[in-house]
């Protein structure tokens, strides 16, 4: 059972526009959203989080929107630029209790110069 | 700085070899660290976590276990390693802002 998925196991974005990650997630526990990137052989690096109080969050060039009735979150990054290409992660949390984290499959972007 | 290290980055191990995995913490005063794994081309998947020394939750069966003998120390081990434990292994504390910040992992080969 995936409580986190993340259906589009790659992306392919021309520099400069914006690149948009998509995430879903089933269970209605879940009050906290992260993003991270990751590059091979290497540990994940956390981007941007949300909380379900809130239904977007922004730093920079990043954006999370959360859709709370959906339960759907999506990462906005505009403009892309060639270093943002890596696999990115969905995650989700209670922030109850071990706040263990439960990760989407990632997709993996490309920026093209 | 919230820091996590591990070692070795890279192992290769027989079949039926005994495996230790070490992690430490630095800049963080919360207790909690876990233990994930990423199988090729898949998610991370979480293995154990631990919210104090001695305290250890184990989120999967299978043929590892996690020890926690001091507060900023979390090791991985195995008495006997199976082909299928071969992965990507990350260890991850959590930081001031409820994320949970990684180490640099340790790529294990069982052959």
């Amino acid at each position: 059972d995936q409580q986190v998925k993340q259906n589009s196991p790659s992306l392919s974005v021309q520099e400069g526009r914006i690149s948009i990650l998509n995430c879903d997630y089933t269970n209605s526990m879940f009050d906290y959203f992260l993003w991270y990137k990751k590059y091979p052989a290497e540990g994940p690096t956390f981007l941007i989080s949300i909380s379900s109080i809130k239904d977007k969050n922004e730093d920079g060039r990043f954006t999370v929107f959360l859709n709370k009735s959906a339960k759907h979150l999506s990462l906005h990054i505009v403009p892309s630029q060639p270093g943002d290409s890596a696999v990115y992660f969905c995650a989700a949390s209670a922030l109850q209790g071990a706040q263990k984290l439960v990760f989407g499959q990632g997709t993996r972007l490309t920026i093209n110069p | 700085s919230q820091t996590i290290h591990q070692w070795p980055a890279t192992l290769v191990q027989p079949v039926g070899s005994p495996l230790s995995l070490e992690c430490t913490v630095e800049g963080t005063s919360n207790p909690n660290l876990y233990w994930y794994r990423q199988a090729a081309g898949r998610g991370l998947q979480l293995l154990f976590y631990s919210v104090g020394i001695g305290q250890i939750s184990s989120e999967v069966p299978q043929n590892l276990s996690a020890s926690r003998p001091q507060d900023r120390q979390f090791i991985l081990s195995s008495k006997k390693l199976l082909l299928s434990d071969s992965g990507f292994y990350l260890c991850a504390g959590l930081g001031s802002y409820n994320e949970q910040f990684f180490g640099p992992g340790t790529r294990l080969t069982v052959l």
